[in-house]
């Protein structure tokens, strides 16, 4: 079974509603992180949380809220989508670990949205 | 976090050693060099990271120079499932912050027949 996995795979949604996509994982991380990916780009991070008492933004958060549900569950919301959000989500872990681990994080499948 | 940059592409024929480069003159002291990798459309990968020291797993093998402001990292018998964009990423590693990592736009490798 998948460490991190996430859902729904794919979406299809309209401007202006609101959407949520879900991620859980199995490996007993504290730290969440959720990131999009626009074709051709590298990925950017929306959120990220510590634990789930802490919620963080990323570079691009504008226009994303999160909830930390358990520690287990990070779910990403869009008010209201727009066009313009049309991308690919990842989710992905990782543990404080020592030193250089610190850093290895592990993702999810990904979430395919599209907004029209 | 120090800037880095790879070539867009690649191409490596199968069976061979891919040496994908990566230069990041600005890095400090405390920072390590991370390699990930995206399968067409798939979550990243972590493949290997290092400090200083040379080092090697099961996926690859990493060489970083004396001075640090680059690296290699070294696929030693190329795959057709090695295809894929490989992502260099320096970053601290310092558990009192986040493991916030930035992801560029990488190098995409074509390992052909």
């Amino acid at each position: 079974d998948a460490d991190v996995t996430q859902t729904p795979r794919n979406r299809i949604t309209k401007t202006g509603k609101r959407i949520m996509l879900e991620c859980s994982q199995t490996k007993g991380h504290d730290r969440m992180y959720w990131y999009r990916q626009d074709p051709g780009l590298g990925l950017r991070l929306i959120y990220y949380s510590f634990d789930v008492k802490d919620i963080n933004k990323g570079e691009i958060s504008d226009g994303y809220s999160v909830s930390r549900q358990a520690q287990a569950k990070f779910s990403l919301s869009l008010e209201s989508a727009i066009p313009n959000q049309t991308a690919l989500y990842f989710c992905a872990t990782s543990d404080p670990g020592t030193s250089g681990r610190y850093n290895e994080q592990f993702f999810g499948p990904g979430t395919r949205l599209t907004v029209l | 976090d120090a800037k880095t940059t790879q070539p867009t592409s690649m191409d490596c024929a199968e069976g061979r050693a891919a040496n994908l480069p990566c230069n990041h003159s600005t890095i400090s002291g405390n920072e390590y060099v991370y390699w990930y990798r995206q399968i067409h459309s798939q979550g990243p990968q972590y493949i290997i990271h290092g400090l200083k020291n040379n080092e090697t797993n099961e996926m690859a093998s990493l060489i970083i120079t004396e001075d640090r402001k680059s690296s290699t990292l070294i696929l030693p018998h190329a795959t057709l499932r090695d295809t894929a964009v490989y992502y260099c990423i320096v970053r601290v590693a310092n558990t009192g912050t986040a493991s916030k990592l930035t992801f560029g736009t990488g190098t995409r490798l074509q390992v052909t027949l």
